[in-house]
């Protein structure tokens, strides 16, 4: 089946360091996934933070960056310089888009702890 | 105001019992989902129905029965409770099965 490996947290950096969470992925169930980012800050829900639905393709938000690598199967996130508000739990997911629906398989979770 | 409620947000339950997780959304969504997450380990999908029709189900166990009574609502009932089921339960919702899903805060399912 898919699959995602993301970075094992919790990673610690300080404020205005660069940040990169790796994520590499296995697609089995469709030759083209989306790729998508969510985040989770403390006390909220999950939420949609970047995503690529073509292969070379790189999205952004919030500062954060990914580039869909088909070649390396990876989405690699980074940050120039974070921040302490970017303190959460980073997940990579991979959607498989078909007739039957859109199952997205996730990661475990990158914790990121930004020090002030 | 939050756009997919989920209730109860915790919930604990004896072994062999049943329970309901509500979910409902206000984005005007037509697929919904449920996933889990257990401790240590990754999100992991459940179900997807579109149109208040089943699409996937990739969950082995029978005990686990999505309900949809309008288009914004997928219940999750859960009956024979077991120990192993204790998890936190997102429901997600997205315009159509092949848009990006939003998701809500959760049920924390414990079971004693």
């Amino acid at each position: 089946g898919d699959s995602v490996t993301q970075t094992e947290g919790p990673v610690t950096v300080s404020e205005s360091e660069s940040l990169i969470i790796n994520c590499t992925y296995s697609a089995t169930s469709i030759a083209y996934p989306n790729l998508f980012w969510y985040v989770r800050y403390p006390g909220e829900g999950l939420q949609l933070l970047l995503k690529v639905i073509t292969a070379g393709q790189k999205g952004s938000s919030r500062g954060f960056e990914a580039t869909y690598n088909k070649e390396t199967t990876s989405f690699h996130l980074q940050k120039a310089s974070v921040q302490e508000s970017d303190s959460a739990v980073y997940y990579c997911a991979l959607g498989a888009a078909n007739s039957a629906g859109n199952k997205l398989t996730f990661g475990i979770g990158t914790r990121v702890l930004v020090r002030p | 105001d939050p756009k997919i409620i989920q209730k109860p947000k915790y919930l604990v339950a004896v072994t062999g019992s049943e329970k309901i997780l509500i979910c409902e959304q206000y984005l005007g969504h037509n697929a919904m989902y449920w996933y889990r997450q257990s401790a240590k380990k990754p999100l992991e999908f459940m179900f997807s129905y579109s149109y208040q029709k089943l699409m996937d189900n990739q969950t082995a166990s029978s005990r686990f029965q999505p309900q949809s009574s309008k288009k914004n609502h997928l219940d999750l009932q859960i009956t024979a409770l077991k120990p192993d089921d204790s998890a936190t339960y997102f429901c997600a919702s997205s315009q159509d099965v092949l848009y990006e899903q939003y998701f809500g805060p959760g049920t924390r399912l414990t079971v004693l």
